[in-house]
């Protein structure tokens, strides 16, 4: 079935530091690639997404690129702030096949910026 | 206006007990879920809806029942709870089965 695998956390980073947080998948056809966002005591948000291979996904300075030759979505961030602190979550999911509307998560990496 | 609501936010219950955790959204999607999150953060789908009708349903035990009155509500039902049903209970909604959901901000279900 699908899977999606993010690096392990946490990850300690100081403010204005670069981020990186590699997140690969196994998929069969052509999945869409998403990052959501959780911070403490809140729901999941949709981060930024990616629905076709070379697609880049960009919001509030983050980015990732769909990259279906070593299938991989890593979200990067050039500077990150301590409201950037949060669990970051890689998601995919496909319109057909056995798991036809799954949104499928990886693990969940937790991020912690210092001032 | 909130996008996906779901309630109670938190519920803490006995052993044994019933419970129900509702779930609305207004954003006119037609595709609704049940994912549960446990201690490590671990995200994993229980049921979807597509218009009304059961899409998936995952290996959840008989205890679990969804139910979808219409394309905005879909509850969910937990009958004797046990200890190991502790965790949070997060609603979500998409357009459809291929786009991104979005979610609810989540039950935290304490069952002592």
């Amino acid at each position: 079935g699908d899977s999606v695998t993010q690096m392990e956390g946490p990850v300690t980073l100081s403010e204005e530091a670069f981020l990186t947080i590699n997140c690969t998948y196994t998929a069969t056809g052509y999945p869409s690639l998403f990052w959501y966002v959780q911070y403490p005591g809140e729901g999941l948000q949709l981060l930024l997404k990616a629905t076709k291979a070379d697609d880049k996904g960009s919001n509030k300075g983050f980015e990732a690129t769909y990259r279906k030759e070593t299938t991989s979505f890593h979200l990067e961030k050039g500077s990150v702030q301590v409201s950037d602190s949060a669990v970051y979550f890689c998601a995919l999911i496909r319109a057909g096949g056995t798991s036809y509307g799954k949104l499928t998560f990886g693990q969940g990496t937790i991020l912690t910026v210092h001032p | 206006d909130t996008a996906v609501s779901q309630t109670p936010k938190y519920l803490v219950t006995q052993m044994g007990n019933d419970k129900s955790i509702k779930c609305e959204q207004n954003l006119g999607h037609d595709t609704m879920y049940w994912y549960k999150q446990d201690s490590k953060k671990f995200l994993k789908i229980m049921f979807s809806y597509n218009n009304k009708e059961l899409i998936i349903n995952e290996t959840v035990p008989n205890r679990f029942s969804p139910k979808s009155p219409d394309k905005a509500h879909l509850n969910l039902h937990i009958n004797s709870l046990e200890l190991g049903d502790s965790a949070v209970y997060f609603c979500a909604s998409s357009q459809d089965v291929s786009t991104e959901a979005f979610f609810g901000q989540g039950t935290r279900l304490t069952v002592v």
